[in-house]
């Protein structure tokens, strides 16, 4: 149990397009997702927090006009990069947990991953 | 915001060994520490975590030991395999912020057979 999957694994995009990322949980309601940004052989670093229904919550620094993050359903949030760039290239990976974000031991399930690269 | 600070960053370990990582934390307000294992290309996969009521928790060959005093918590992987060749990071709950996770730098540890 506890699946959470992501589309497309990988992609490959010009300079100046948008790119859509799936995250969905796939056995689980999960009233809270998170999207990280993971640069080679460096850590989790979070973007954004999302409440299903609500406004996502954007860590400091991270441009919330840039990464758009819709949380429309209770198995379903969408990580959009907005006119990417070169330096947008990343790994980025989503959590999902079936609780509110109050819930100190509850568990986050990360997702496989997106591999994007802008060309 | 809660730090965790994660050591060492790479570890060579021979097959059948014991391979052992760090954290230290700052905040003390919660005692909740997942382990998350990754490999290459992957997302990371929780592979142990501690609450708050017990001071070691074993899973197979791994051992997660906790001490509150000194903020630090420690991952034991005993007979050491090729397969436990990963990145593996320590997490900790920030500071008033639910179940947000403030992840330590990883370990990249290698398992030599």
């Amino acid at each position: 149990g506890a699946v959470v999957s992501q589309h497309p694994s990988w992609v490959i995009c010009k300079s100046g397009t948008s790119v859509k990322i799936e995250c969905r949980s796939l056995d689980f309601q999960a009233t809270t997702m998170f999207w990280y940004r993971q640069f080679p052989k460096q850590s989790l670093m979070l973007m954004a927090t999302s409440n299903e229904g609500s406004k996502a919550t954007y860590e400091q620094g991270v441009e919330k006009d840039k990464f758009l993050i819709n949380h429309a359903s209770l198995t379903l949030s969408t990580l959009t990069v907005t006119s990417a760039h070169p330096e947008d290239s990343s790994f980025y990976i989503c959590s999902a947990t079936p609780g509110l974000a109050g819930d100190v031991t509850d568990t986050q399930y990360f997702g496989p991953g997106t591999r994007l690269t802008v060309l | 915001q809660q730090q965790v600070k994660q050591s060492p960053q790479s570890l060579i370990v021979q097959k059948g060994g014991i391979s052992i990582i760090n954290c230290a934390y700052e905040n003390t307000a919660f005692d909740y520490f997942p382990w998350y294992q990754q490999f290459p290309g992957k997302g990371p996969a929780l592979l142990i975590a501690i609450r708050p009521d017990v001071s070691e928790k074993k899973e197979g060959r791994f051992t997660i030991s906790f001490n509150k005093s000194a903020k630090q918590f420690s991952l034991h992987i005993m007979d050491s395999q090729p397969g436990d060749s990963a990145t593996y990071f320590c997490a900790a709950p920030r500071h008033n912020a639910g179940n947000m996770l403030t992840f330590g730098g990883g370990t990249r540890l290698m398992v030599k057979p």
